[in-house]
């Protein structure tokens, strides 16, 4: 089976932008969450995705949404970016709900200039 | 306010010998702790958990710890590789308001030398 694959690896943004990250989850995972990582913060959680409904959303504003589609397929969108978005994103699948059984794709690495 | 917490960011043993990574919460509502490890350019990969109603869980070369009254975990490995040099994370679960939330350490760097 493939892997999670995100899209695209490296980005590059400047200040006021929007971007738009995709995730495509392993074959037969229903479950598509994402994550932002940076030096200082560490692993933080965004929002999981669950059969296309948005299940479960961490503490991040407005400007970062997502949506799920009918194929398990996720995208992240940020708008307005500012620099303090320039960081790794990392989309992980599972088959059902639960975050033992969870799966990471590469990531994908965002700069705002 | 940090709620998970990964005092050390890094933590270096000899190969053979026990690696002990620790990891502190706040919230005594958290029900659910996950381990992850992480190598460079690739996305963190689940190692192991334990739900709050245990106090260990073991896997191979790998026990996982919870002390719920001091609110601390740690991952013990042993014998450690130089395989296992990674970044680990350490992540806590809760049910708020209807959702689960999880949280997640800032990390620590784990080098075993050969």
């Amino acid at each position: 089976k493939a892997g999670v694959t995100q899209t695209p690896r490296y980005l590059i943004k400047t200040r006021g932008q929007q971007v738009t990250l995709s995730c495509s989850p392993i074959s037969g995972h229903r479950s598509v969450s994402w994550y932002q990582q940076t030096p200082g913060q560490g692993l933080q959680f965004l929002f999981e995705y669950f059969s296309e409904t948005q299940r479960n959303k961490g503490n991040f504003p407005g400007r970062f949404s997502g949506r799920q589609f009918s194929n398990s397929r996720s995208e992240m969108n940020v708008s307005t970016l500012e620099l303090g978005d320039s960081a790794l994103y990392l989309c992980a699948s599972s088959p059902g709900q639960g975050y033992d059984e969870q799966f990471f794709g590469p990531g994908t690495r965002l700069t705002v200039l | 306010d940090q709620q998970v917490k990964q005092n050390s960011p890094s933590l270096s043993v000899q190969e053979g010998r026990i690696s002990i990574l620790n990891c502190d919460y706040t919230n005594s509502m958290f029900d659910y702790f996950l381990w992850y490890k992480k190598y460079p350019a690739e996305g963190p990969t689940f190692l192991i958990s334990i739900s709050s109603i245990k106090d260990k869980n073991e896997d191979g070369r790998f026990t996982v710890f919870l002390n719920k009254s001091a609110k601390h975990l740690s991952l013990h490995i042993v014998p450690s590789q130089p395989g296992d040099s990674a970044v680990y994370f350490c992540a806590a679960s809760l049910t708020q308001g209807g959702s689960e939330k999880l949280v997640f350490g800032k990390g620590t760097k784990l080098t075993v030398n050969p």
